[in-house]
């Protein structure tokens, strides 16, 4: 079946510009994760969102970054005024669940974002 | 806070080599413990995982690893390693009161030699 979908595979932007990134979970899966990959930073938790729950925000490292899920699918992640410390790639990952259980995260290709 | 150690950052080996790839994590409860790989121009994806039961778990391509609770180690290992392993391994932990967010490790580069 479909993996994760990420979108767009690459974003170049200008520093103070805002982006979006968007994922398209695998159908099904109530879990909903955001990481980055930088390489002075390695793998970095952003958000998560759990069915209706609220999402738990703790990775998000500045109130420039803000995510969303819309009907318990699709998610987008926005950047406002973004810096050159935000170039990285973004990843997405969904689980058919979340917690004790664990479930395993299925990764999609991510977005690689420049900013210039 | 919760941190995950990977000891070795570029590990080169030769086909038919044994691996052993260390990682260590700090958090005192309940834990799963995943290792993902990366191959190159490829996802992350699932090798192997634990929650319960066996401390030793096997996963794809012949990896396996040990969860040792007492040293909060999770390390993977392959008896006799391919060219086709050359890759990025990735440990991480989820602390399974916290909800299902990951806390990876630095990564591991992999690169074996044909």
């Amino acid at each position: 079946g479909a993996g994760v979908s990420q979108s767009p595979s690459n974003k170049v932007t200008e520093k103070g510009k805002d982006v979006e990134l968007r994922c398209d979970p695998i159908s099904g899966h109530t879990a909903l994760y955001w990481y980055r990959q930088s390489l002075g930073q390695g793998l970095e938790f952003l958000i998560y969102f759990q069915g209706n729950s609220a999402p738990d925000k703790s990775g998000l490292p500045s109130d420039r970054f803000s995510a969303e899920r819309t009907g318990g699918s699709v998610s987008t992640l926005t950047i406002q005024r973004t810096q050159q410390e935000d170039s990285a790639v973004y990843l997405c990952a969904s689980s058919r669940g979340s917690g004790g259980a664990g479930y395993e995260q299925y990764f999609g290709p991510g977005t690689r974002l420049t900013v210039t | 806070a919760q941190s995950v150690s990977q000891h070795n950052h570029h590990v080169i080996l030769s086909e038919a080599a044994s691996l052993e790839l260390g990682c260590n994590y700090s958090y005192g409860g309940t834990v799963n413990l995943f290792w993902y790989v990366q191959y190159p121009g490829q996802h992350l994806q699932l090798l192997l995982k634990y929650f319960s039961g066996d401390p030793l778990v096997k996963g794809i391509k012949g990896f396996e690893a040990e969860f040792i609770k007492s040293k909060f180690s999770f390390n993977l290992r392959k008896p006799s390693v391919q060219w086709s392993d050359t890759a990025e391994y990735f440990c991480a932990v989820n602390a399974a009161q916290q909800g299902g967010k990951l806390i990876f490790g630095q990564g591991t580069e992999l690169s074996v030699k044909p």
